[in-house]
Formats: structure tokens, C-alpha cells, sequence
């Protein structure tokens, strides 16, 4: 019964493949994100999904890109793989994009290395 | 470039003993916040989440907001062991997200 589910837990593969971390949540929530928490643990928001409406955070390559075939999934896939593309990939979800009740909750990460 | 401060600490408090975790922040249109709790190697989980100014309390935690000082904190009364963790500040407006660098604290038996 998880609530925020994402595969695989591991990805390595080398620079210039293509990938794709999946998410799924089942909490009924209507928003979704992808965070990149790297080797300094900062965690940073890449995108936020409400009813179609993406939200990019402007300094994500646009190798990145989200796709959400229904509302319980927001897959994530990266073209061209670099280096500093190493990290981990969280997937998280709340049940309004905005204002109350929207606190996240997350999934159990995703940690990509790129070799 | 809004920004989330938080000291990285570590922070060590005996068993026992109130933790007190800060944060402030650039944005004052930042409408929600929230503290995480987040063992190495595993994911954030949500801890406290407060929209108004004032104090907020779940069990052994209180979240504090000052808005007109742009300043959240932590209570953690009763130190546990299992409390040892990086915590980490979250500002939210709109859909946007920011979180701080986390606060590492250390509650020593």
C-alpha cells in the first residue's frame, strides 16, 4: 500500500543513453513532481504537474522532460545522459497544487548514475 | 533567486533535551511551510506543515511561522536518539518549492 511509488530504486548507465524513472501514487492526490537532490544534498524542485499544467523550473536542460499519462503517474525521461546528471531523483505528490493541503509527500527515490 | 537558509549544523542536544531548528526566508509571498525529516539514504518525510503566523503543535514537535520576520523554526521537545536526522526546511508558493540545505542534528544518548 505505498503511497508514492517510483522505479527503478537504482540506474546506472552511461553518458549519452536515454532513461526513464517512473512514478506512480496512489493517494488520489491531483499534483505531481520530480525533485534532483544531488551529492550535496540540496534538494531542487525540477517540475511540478496539476491537471496539464506543467510548471518548469527554468534551470532544468530540456533533456529533461515529464510525461503524465493519467493523473496517478508522472514518468520522467532524460535524453543524453551527462555526468552531472548523477544523482538522486525523488517523486513526490500533494493533493492540491497550491494553498492548504498542499504538502508533499514523497517517494522513495530514484538514485541515477551516470558513468 | 529566492533563497531558504538554514544553519547545517550539526546540531548536537542530549537525550532528552528541546531541539530548536531555524529558517528564514527571501520570499515574502511564500505562502506555505513545512519541516521534513530525512534519514541518510532514504526519502523526506513530512514532519509539521504551518500556514499562519503563530505556533503549531503535533506531538512532540511545534512549528513556529513569523511572517513579518520571514522566519520558521522547529521545536523538538524530548530528544530521542531516533530523531537523529537532516532536517529540512521547505517554502512554498504557488506550485513553486524551494527547500533549505537541511539542518543535521545529532541527539546524543
Amino acid at each position: 500500500d505505498t503511497a508514492v511509488s517510483q522505479t527503478p530504486k537504482y540506474l546506472v548507465t552511461q553518458m549519452g543513453n536515454d532513461k526513464s524513472i517512473k512514478c506512480e501514487q496512489n493517494l488520489g492526490h491531483d499534483t505531481m513532481y520530480w525533485y534532483k537532490q544531488d551529492s550535496k544534498k540540496f534538494l531542487k524542485i525540477m517540475f511540478s504537474y496539476n491537471n496539464k499544467e506543467l510548471i518548469i523550473n527554468e534551470t532544468v536542460p530540456n533533456r529533461f522532460s515529464p510525461k503524465s499519462p493519467d493523473k496517478a503517474h508522472l514518468n520522467l525521461h532524460i535524453n543524453s545522459l551527462e555526468l552531472g546528471d548523477s544523482a538522486v531523483y525523488f517523486c513526490a505528490s500533494s493533493a492540491r497544487p497550491t494553498g492548504s493541503y498542499n504538502e508533499q509527500f514523497f517517494g522513495p527515490g530514484t538514485r541515477l548514475t551516470v558513468l | 533567486q529566492k533563497e531558504v537558509e538554514q544553519n547545517s549544523g550539526p546540531l548536537s542536544v542530549p537525550e532528552g533535551a528541546i531541539a530548536s531548528l531555524n529558517c528564514t526566508y527571501s520570499d515574502r509571498g511564500s505562502q506555505s511551510f513545512f519541516w521534513y525529516r530525512q534519514y541518510s539514504g532514504k526519502s523526506p518525510e513530512l514532519i509539521m506543515f504551518i500556514y499562519s503566523n503563530g505556533d503549531k503543535e503535533d506531538g512532540r514537535f511545534t512549528a513556529q511561522l513569523n511572517k513579518a520576520s520571514q522566519y520558521v523554526s522547529l521545536l523538538i521537545r524530548d530528544s530521542q536518539p531516533s530523531d537523529s536526522a537532516t532536517y529540512l526546511c521547505a517554502v512554498g508558493r504557488g506550485q513553486n518549492f524551494v527547500f533549505g540545505p537541511g539542518t543535521r542534528l545529532s541527539v546524543l544518548p
